[in-house]
């Protein structure tokens, strides 16, 4: 069966520091990888999406970069991050029409 | 540009009976629409989702959502409600050619009293 892996679940950093969060699709081949930030416990921003190793698109400007450097890991990072990095980011991958989430992982920047 | 519509913040029901969770679409194209569903401090979770056919589509946990066109509308309801459907359902579109990008709606809060 097909397996989303998101982690850390939760990190604390302090403004500046970098950032990596890590995602890995198990049981499948050459996914869509997705990268959603839900802030307010409400709206979800797609941030980047991927069709294929090194492929990233970017959907808004912002303090983040996103890399695919193996078919099923996505991973999201930041050099130096800001207080309003804080958020919920969900990695994602689509089978059959149909967009999956990991368990996400909350990111408080103080 | 795709858009979605949740009109309602909350919806409040009590247990046994129906709900509805409305959601309203625009996109160009046909639409491929969504319904997910998150519990506090979780991801989304797959519920089901309209693509072509039949305009009443059966998913998860005795949900079922109508696709109606003309109204450009998508409602996710249940028969009766249990206090375990407490949750925040969000509702999503994409098209043909939208590779996959999903646009969700803000959420609405399902709240299932006894």
């Amino acid at each position: 069966s097909q397996t989303i892996h998101q982690w850390p679940a939760t990190l604390v950093q302090p403004v500046g520091s970098p950032l990596s969060l890590e995602c890995t699709v198990e049981g499948t081949s050459n996914p869509n990888l997705y990268w959603y930030r839900q802030a307010a416990g409400r709206g979800l921003q797609l941030l980047f999406y991927s069709v294929g190793i090194g492929q990233i698109s970017s959907e808004v400007p912002q303090n983040l970069s996103a890399s695919r450097p193996q078919d099923r890991q996505f991973i999201l990072s930041s050099k130096k991050l800001l207080l309003s990095d804080s958020g919920f980011y969900l990695c994602a991958w689509t089978s059959r029409n149909t967009i999956y989430f990991g368990e996400g992982s909350w990111l408080t920047v103080v | 540009a795709q858009s979605v519509a949740q009109p309602e913040d909350q919806v409040n029901v009590a247990e046994g009976n129906p709900l509805t969770v409305k959601c309203t679409y625009s996109v160009s194209g046909n639409p491929y629409l969504f319904w997910y569903v998150q519990y506090p401090n979780r991801g989304l979770q797959f519920l089901l989702k309209y693509i072509t056919g039949d305009n009443l589509v059966k998913g998860s946990y005795g949900f079922e959502a109508e696709f109606n066109k003309s109204q450009t509308s998508f409602h996710l309801k249940k028969p009766s409600a249990l206090v375990s459907d407490s949750a925040l359902y969000f509702c999503a579109v994409t098209t043909t050619g939208g590779g996959n990008k999903l646009t969700f709606g803000t959420g609405t809060q399902l709240k299932v009293e006894l």
